[in-house]
């Protein structure tokens, strides 16, 4: 039962433009969220976290929007830079069962100049 | 480099073997996770120490055991290993409980099991 989805395997996108990658969970007692993002044989490497009280959360060009009603959450990168090429892994959390992080399956982005 | 030392990086090995895997946390981090990445599948946690002591467990096969030592490295022992074992095995490490700045991840351990 996969707890985490992330529905596009893939997404391409010009540099400059938005990347929007999104994020879907069933587990009603999860309430702590993270990006992560991966290059290959390295491991993840953390972007941006939202608290469950909260429905928006920007850093710089990684904004992280909920809704916790459609329990959705998405990544907005602006610009999208070459660099940004990468897989994304939402995770989520629950207090109740400490850190544990039950992470998604993974959006590959590529980012083109 | 992250801070989190894993080794080694890439292990191949045969059916029944078995195998360690070591962890070396960022400097000041009391938690170490353990996580199993396998082919077209995201991470899947296996379990979590904190400063010496198993804090929580996931989907970890009994085959599969771990500790945290004093100095607060970890080592996670896979047994009787299998072909569905081949996977990535990452370790990662965190300063106590929060998870405001995730946590910070190693490079992981490619094991291949043939």
């Amino acid at each position: 039962d996969q707890q985490v989805k992330q529905n596009s395997p893939s997404l391409s996108v010009q540099e400059g433009r938005i990347s929007i990658l999104n994020c879907d969970y069933t587990n009603s007692m999860f309430d702590y969220f993270l990006w992560y993002k991966k290059y290959p044989a390295e491991g993840p490497t953390f972007l941006i976290s939202i608290s469950s009280i909260k429905d928006k959360n920007e850093d710089g060009r990684f904004t992280v929007f909920l809704n916790k009603s459609a329990k959705h959450l998405s990544l907005h990168i602006v610009p999208s830079q070459p660099g940004d090429s990468a897989v994304y892994f939402c995770a989520a959390s629950a207090e109740a069962a400490g850190n544990k992080l039950t992470f998604g399956g993974g959006t590959r982005v590529l980012v083109k100049p | 480099d992250s801070g989190v030392t894993q080794t080694p990086k890439h292990l191949i090995t045969a059916t029944g073997q078995r195998v360690t895997l070591r962890c070396s946390p960022r400097s000041g981090d009391l938690s170490v996770y353990w996580y199993q990445q396998s082919l077209d599948q995201g991470l899947q946690f296996l379990i979590q120490y904190y400063n010496g002591e198993e804090r929580a467990k996931g989907n970890i096969l009994e085959r599969f055991s771990a500790q945290q030592f004093p100095d607060l490295h970890s080592e996670l022992n896979l047994s009787s290993l299998e072909l569905g074992d081949s996977a990535l095995y990452f370790c990662a490490s965190s300063v106590g409980d929060t998870l405001q700045y995730g946590y910070t991840f190693g490079s992981g351990t490619r094991l291949t099991v043939v």
